[in-house]
């Protein structure tokens, strides 16, 4: 039982560079988040999902974008890397409404 | 949406009771109160959560004022290995269930 795995752990881009962060969970939950986290700062939420098929925007959306295909599977993609989008990445997947959620480990992602 | 405030960091004696405090003077009567922690750069792990009455598990006590304007969470035998960022988080309502995290209290436990 894996819990949340992220993909990659590590990832260095070059500016203008596109690429997509994997997370995968195998408890069944319906829902999916996508975090970043800034040197100094709390998590601040990109996008989420409350079921296969579905996506919102959560604080700070704009050079992102996601996709949720199967249940199991939330994509984080950078279309343009950009420096400002240098963070670390966390995954979180939810049961429902008024239960926690569970994160996975990050993704350190540096854009030069 | 509820926001929350919590003093920035805090020290704590390695053996005793670590008690960080949370303001959530906005909160909605159907908004519960979650408790998270992150140690290093992990990812946020899950402690306690509770609506209006106090909680308890294995890990914490949660104590929430009548009023739900704030809150307590508890460490009751604090050990070197509970140094970490502890985040106060009201749920936001609706169909997103969202988290949005704070800055956290960032809690040392001195030996």
């Amino acid at each position: 039982n894996a819990g949340v795995t992220q993909t990659p752990k590590f990832r260095v881009l070059k500016t203008g560079q596109s690429m997509t962060l994997l997370c995968a969970q195998d408890m069944n939950h319906e829902y999916m988040y996508w975090y970043r986290q800034d040197p100094g700062m709390g998590l601040r939420l990109i996008h989420y999902s409350v079921g296969e098929g579905t996506t919102a925007k959560g604080e700070v959306p704009d050079g992102y974008n996601v996709s949720r295909l199967k249940k199991q599977n939330f994509l984080l993609g950078l279309e343009s890397a950009a420096p400002s989008q240098t963070s670390v990445y966390f995954c979180a997947t939810g049961k429902g409404l008024n239960t926690e959620a569970f994160f996975g480990q990050g993704t350190r992602l540096t854009v030069v | 949406d509820a926001k929350t405030t919590q003093p920035p960091s805090m020290d704590c004696a390695e053996g005793r009771a670590a008690n960080l405090p949370c303001n959530h003077s906005t909160i909605s009567g159907n908004e519960y109160v979650y408790w998270y922690r992150q140690i290093h750069s992990q990812g946020p792990q899950y402690i306690i959560h509770g609506l209006k009455n106090n909680e308890t598990n294995e890990m914490a006590s949660l104590i929430i004022t009548e009023d739900r304007k704030s809150s307590t969470l508890i460490l009751p035998h604090a050990t070197l290995r509970d140094t970490a960022v502890y985040y106060c988080i009201v749920r936001v309502g609706g169909t997103g269930n969202q988290f949005y995290f704070g800055t956290g209290t960032s809690l040392t436990v001195i030996p």
